[in-house]
């Protein structure tokens, strides 16, 4: 399958801090990418689809001051969690769909996966 | 709101069981469905898609497809230690994005 990169693995960072965190697809050019953030024992929640050249769309709930999300290139999406506080805590996924014949089944590419831990 | 429901589990099975996951999805609309594997602090990992009723195997997998009862699921035939994770269910509609369930977590016991 396709791959996609997410830096940092783990990051802890102080209340008040902003952590970025990066999406890359590495062999394959994605116009959209998603972010999910999951806690403990819950399941993916989609937080916003990124769109190269354009805003994110945000799902409810989600504030778009607080997560930044830039997508400025065709690998590349960034997720910057602004004034980070202690419930900010959490896995923070992205994901991306190829462009190729096979974008009509939906499928998804996830990154490793950043876990971000704010003091 | 779509919804897509598993049971959390855990499923307990017996190294070379089956292991049956279920998947129920309330909106009739969808088109396609996934199954991924995720490791406990891992991203998830797609087993297998299936978009057509009827069943579909690859190697010890086989997802099951109903659009009449809107059920998925997933077999793992000859389960071992390795297999044991949280299992995703997701369900797709059109080009929306993948709404997941919460997972079912299964236990494979030597």
């Amino acid at each position: 399958g396709a791959v996609v990169s997410q830096h940092p693995s783990w990051v802890i960072c102080k209340s008040g801090t902003s952590v970025k965190i990066e999406c890359r697809s590495l062999d394959f050019q994605a116009t959209t990418m998603f972010w999910y953030r999951q806690f403990p024992k819950q399941s993916l929640m989609l937080m916003a689809t990124s769109n190269e050249g354009s805003k994110a769309t945000y799902e409810q709930g989600v504030e778009k001051d607080k997560f930044l999300i830039n997508h400025a290139s065709l690998t590349l999406s960034t997720l910057t969690v602004t004034s980070a506080h202690p419930e900010d805590s959490s896995f923070y996924i992205c994901s991306a769909r190829t462009q190729s014949d096979r974008i009509n089944t939906g499928e998804l590419f996830f990154g490793e996966g950043s876990r971000l831990t704010v003091l | 709101q779509k919804e897509v429901e598993q049971n959390s589990g855990p499923l307990s099975v017996p190294e070379g069981a089956i292991a049956s996951l279920n998947c129920t999805y309330s909106d009739r609309g969808s088109q396609s469905f996934f199954w991924y594997r995720q490791y406990s602090g891992k991203s998830p990992e797609l087993i297998m898609f299936i978009y057509s009723n009827g069943d579909k195997e690859d190697g010890r997998f086989t997802a099951q497809l109903n659009k009449a009862s809107q059920y998925v699921s997933l077999l793992i035939r000859d389960s071992q230690p390795s297999d044991s994770a949280t299992y995703l269910c997701a369900v797709n509609e059109g080009y929306s994005t993948l709404t997941f369930g919460k997972g079912t977590m299964l236990l494979v016991s030597p």
